[in-house]
């Protein structure tokens, strides 16, 4: 049972451009959303991670928008340069069983000069 | 920051063989690290949740006969596949989680490329 749902599967934009993700998740126990980057061949690598208990956060370029009670969560990525052109995948996890993610299906980023 | 090694990262063997996969924290200690499957455009699937001491638990439809984990301390884990065939060909990562972590942080190895032929 896919737990968390990502879309869209691909997304093209422009350099400058503000690609956005989004993700459902359906188990109200998850307490942990953080969201990776992966290239090619290469293990993901973690961008930025939210809690239930703050709507927004935002590291540098990236911003993670929360709504509990949608049980939804986005990825939005200001100002996207060519090489943020990867693979992003948004995950949850529960405190209660240690680390163990569960990944949403993944989208191809491609942002072109 | 916290870095975990992955080796070897890209191995082909023939069928029937069995490959042995390390995963190292190489700063850092990890009592439990995780093992997962990707297949070609797909997401990461979790195999098994490797304990450092105590036998693996594996996820539903994982065999554990056939990727057998070890996890012998607390900075390296091991995956063998073993008998491996055709369909056992796909990305297999690795993460680890510092024993010393207050939160959930996960460190990701850089992956394996099994091709097996």
């Amino acid at each position: 049972q896919q737990q968390v749902k990502q879309s869209p599967q691909s997304l093209i934009v422009q350099k400058g451009g503000i690609p956005i993700i989004n993700c459902a998740y359906e188990n109200t126990a998850f307490d942990y959303f953080p969201w990776y980057q992966q290239f090619p061949g290469k293990g993901p690598a973690l961008l930025i991670a939210i809690r239930p208990d703050v709507s927004e956060k935002k590291e540098g370029r990236f911003t993670i928008s929360f709504n509990k009670s949608a049980k939804q969560f986005s990825l939005h990525i200001m100002d996207s340069q060519p090489g943020d052109s990867a693979t992003y995948f948004c995950a949850a996890s529960m405190r209660s069983s240690g680390s163990r993610l569960t990944f949403g299906e993944g989208t191809q980023l491609t942002v072109n000069p | 920051g916290a870095v975990v090694s992955q080796h070897p990262s890209r191995v082909i063997c023939k069928s029937g063989t069995s490959v042995k996969i390390e995963c190292r924290s190489l700063d850092f200690q990890a009592t439990t690290m995780f093992w997962y499957r990707q297949f070609p455009k797909q997401s990461l699937m979790l195999m098994a949740t490797s304990n450092e001491g105590s036998k693996a638990t594996y996820e539903q439809g994982v065999e554990k006969d056939k990727f057998l984990i070890n996890h012998a301390s607390l900075t390296l884990s091991t995956l063998t596949v073993t008998s491996a065939h055709p369909e056992d060909s796909s990305f297999y990562i690795c993460s680890a989680r510092p024993v010393l972590a207050t939160n959930e942080k996960l460190f990701f190895g850089s992956g394996t490329q099994l091709s097996v032929l």
